[in-house]
């Protein structure tokens, strides 16, 4: 069936590093991916998208990185901060409309 | 202009209740999708609805849930009968009316408790 899934559970990080959370996808019919940082008791925010026609999305601290040979994206956070402690959801489309999350990986920022 | 509002954000039922959950999208947007989520698990698709119309409810359960996204007024889940199993949060996005923009934004979230 189609899947995403994230590596890590869980990533804890130095305060000013940067960080990598990293996902696999099973269905090569993705043509979207999003990334959604989801904080305690809160909906899913938008972080950043990238569409399978391209290899590499920036924005500010964040860039993603997509590579369909291997079925995989990464979400790189620089320069990390205290408000980057959350869960980071991979997510696809797998063409459709409707979103399939992962499992999502728990982000700690250390002071 | 404001985003995807959903209401209440905590809902507390007694097991055979019936709960409803509403969602109003953000201003121009059409499309609307129920989301639930389990404790420290991802979201999991229910139901996307347009005006009037449900497109795809195939993340639904066959019993005792139901939505509906009428012509004036919010989307409504509605789920009878409710029992433990049902305590979770539903999320509810929405998107413009363009598919392919795929422009989602999520609520905050009705966190249900069946006790």
């Amino acid at each position: 069936g189609e899947s995403v899934g994230l590596h890590l559970p869980t990533l804890s990080v130095q305060e000013g590093d940067n960080s990598i959370i990293n996902c696999a996808y099973s269905n090569s019919a993705s043509d979207y991916f999003i990334w959604y940082k989801q904080e305690s008791g809160k909906g899913p925010q938008f972080i950043i998208d990238i569409r399978s026609n391209m290899d590499k999305r920036q924005g500010q601290r964040v860039t993603v990185l997509l590579n369909k040979t291997v079925k995989h994206l990464s979400l790189q956070i620089a320069a990390t901060q205290p408000g980057d402690s959350a869960v980071y959801f991979c997510v696809s489309n797998f063409g459709n409309e409707k979103l399939t999350f992962g499992t999502g990986t728990r982000l700690t920022i250390i002071p | 202009n404001a985003g995807v509002m959903q209401n209440p954000r905590h809902l507390v039922r007694r097991r055979g209740q019936e709960a409803r959950l509403r969602c109003s999208p953000m201003k121009g947007h059409s499309h609307v999708y129920w989301y639930r989520q389990l404790p420290e698990e991802g979201l999991k698709f229910m139901v996307y609805l347009q005006k009037e119309n449900i497109i795809d409810e195939s993340g639904m359960p066959k019993e005792r849930f139901s939505a509906e996204f009428p012509k004036e007024g919010p989307s409504i889940l509605r789920i009878q009968q409710v029992v433990r199993g049902d305590s979770a949060a539903y999320f509810c996005a929405s998107s413009p009316m363009d598919p392919s923009s795929y422009g989602y934004t999520f609520g905050s979230g009705t966190r249900l408790t069946v006790v």
